[in-house]
């Protein structure tokens, strides 16, 4: 079945970038996207990529992919105290009906002053 | 602004109560969905509805029911609560339409089962 992978931990410090990568594995994934959850909160939709897309670019937030070796990955240019969160990788379903998502563990991201 | 919001942020229950989450989103949203959250699982789809009365089984539906006679109401259901359901439950809603991309998520509730 489809699933999506991500390393659990990254460590950074502040003004650094941060590179949070995700492989998944459904290859006609319509949306792949980025979810910020911190802490005690739900998740926030942080940016998606279109399937068709190479790169996104919003602000200090870069997503690239490379739909041949099904992997996604987001940027964070000089990462903040306020960027430590659990980010989640999620890809839309192949069932033709894209409601559900095929999510991640989530990688948490702290960010040492 | 977009809103979805669960009834209680922290609840705690005993073993074998009936236990009721309930999410409401003002969006006019056609799907709404439960999920469970727990350290080094992620997210798991419990169950979601993709319309008023209609409902689908995530992926650990077990232990659980819905019930969705409003549109802008899906209620989690646990019709006698276990230790092992103590976790962090998260609600979401999505538009049916095709432009439609996000998926918009309460702040969750955190239910102990005692």
């Amino acid at each position: 079945g489809e699933d999506v992978e991500q390393s659990l931990f990254l460590s950074v410090r502040e003004g650094d970038s941060s590179v949070i990568n995700c492989t998944y594995t459904d290859s006609s994934s319509t949306y792949l996207y980025w979810y910020k959850q911190e802490p005690g909160a739900g998740l926030q939709l942080l940016t998606y990529i279109f399937s068709n897309m190479d790169m996104k670019q919003d602000q200090r937030l870069t997503v690239l992919l490379n739909k041949k070796d099904k992997h996604l990955s987001l940027r964070i240019a000089d990462t903040q105290t306020g960027d430590s969160a659990i980010y989640f990788c999620a890809e839309s379903d192949n069932a033709g009906n894209n409601r559900k998502l095929i999510w991640g563990l989530g990688t948490s991201l702290a960010v040492n002053p | 602004d977009v809103k979805v919001t669960q009834s209680s942020r922290y609840l705690v229950k005993r073993t074998g109560e009936k236990v009721f989450l309930e999410c409401v989103q003002d969006m006019d949203h056609e799907n709404m969905f439960w999920y469970r959250q727990d350290p080094g699982l992620g997210l798991r789809l419990i169950y979601f509805s993709y319309d008023v009365k209609m409902k689908e089984k995530g992926d650990i539906p077990e232990g659980y029911s819905v019930s969705r006679e409003k549109k802008e109401r899906f209620s989690l259901i646990l019709e006698s609560a276990s230790t092992n359901q103590t976790s962090m439950y998260l609600c979401a809603s999505r538009s049916r339409a095709p432009s439609s991309y996000e998926q918009y998520f309460g702040p969750g509730t955190r239910l102990t089962v005692t």
